[in-house]
């Protein structure tokens, strides 16, 4: 199965600032099938980013996705309140679709 | 509206048997795949394993094969995560959700508000 690597493993910012998130696959994800996903305790998952660029519906536009291959990588352009939080990586190009281990984004 | 309502929490002893459910409601529960994701305390998420309503069709990560099994009962809409001896080792919230795209590997669009389940002596 793909193991992916998420850095840093927490990231401590101001809010407006600018946050960059990454996460290495263990091999070539097909197609670009990686998705992102913004996690609050006490809430369910919610998807940010589809197909690695794709903002899921509702998703506010400050929120990008880029990458291809073994990298991937979420920014955040301009950190709100309600944007710190545990960040996922998951690849669905291969079966199982794993998840990567997470980033904190915390409040500096 | 899509929802998936998720059974409540449970509290079970090493070795009993456990069945949690994910209803699903606002479409039509036979056409989109159902997945469950396993969140241990402290940890990330894991991808356990999914069905399709439609025929019971289930695919399962090696990690989970053969410790869990899924269903469904399409007759009221719903998906099940079944455990025939629960360890301590399964204490955790268990989400179901759903993709909006077909196929089985796709991101998840929709999620349960999460099972806790807690398996303790």
């Amino acid at each position: 199965e793909i193991v992916l690597t998420q850095s840093p493993g927490t990231l401590s910012l101001s809010p407006g600032e600018r946050a960059t998130l990454s996460c290495r696959a263990s091999q070539s994800v097909g197609s670009s099938k990686f998705a992102w996903y913004q996690y609050i305790p006490g809430q369910a998952p919610r998807l940010l980013i589809y197909d690695a660029s794709n903002r899921a519906t509702g998703i506010p536009d400050r929120f990008s996705g880029s990458g291809s291959g073994t990298d991937f990588t979420l920014t955040i352009s301009r950190l709100e309140p309600e944007d710190f939080a545990v960040y996922y990586c998951q690849q669905y190009g291969s079966s199982p679709g794993t998840f990567g281990q997470g980033t904190k984004v915390e409040i500096k | 509206e899509v929802q998936l309502v998720q059974s409540g929490a449970e509290v079970k002893k090493p070795g009993e048997s456990l069945k949690i459910s994910c209803t699903g409601s606002g479409y039509s529960f036979t056409t989109y795949w159902i997945g469950w994701v396993r969140q241990m305390p402290g940890k990330g998420l894991e991808w356990m394993g999914i069905i399709y309503p439609g025929d019971s069709d289930a695919k399962y990560s090696p990690s989970f094969e053969g410790q869990v099994t899924i269903s469904v009962d399409k007759s009221i809409s719903t998906a099940y995560l079944q455990w025939s001896s629960l360890k301590a080792s399964d204490t955790a919230i268990y989400y179901c959700a759903r993709p909006e795209r077909g196929g089985y590997l796709q991101p998840f669009d929709f999620w349960g508000q999460g099972t806790l389940v807690t398996v303790s002596s």
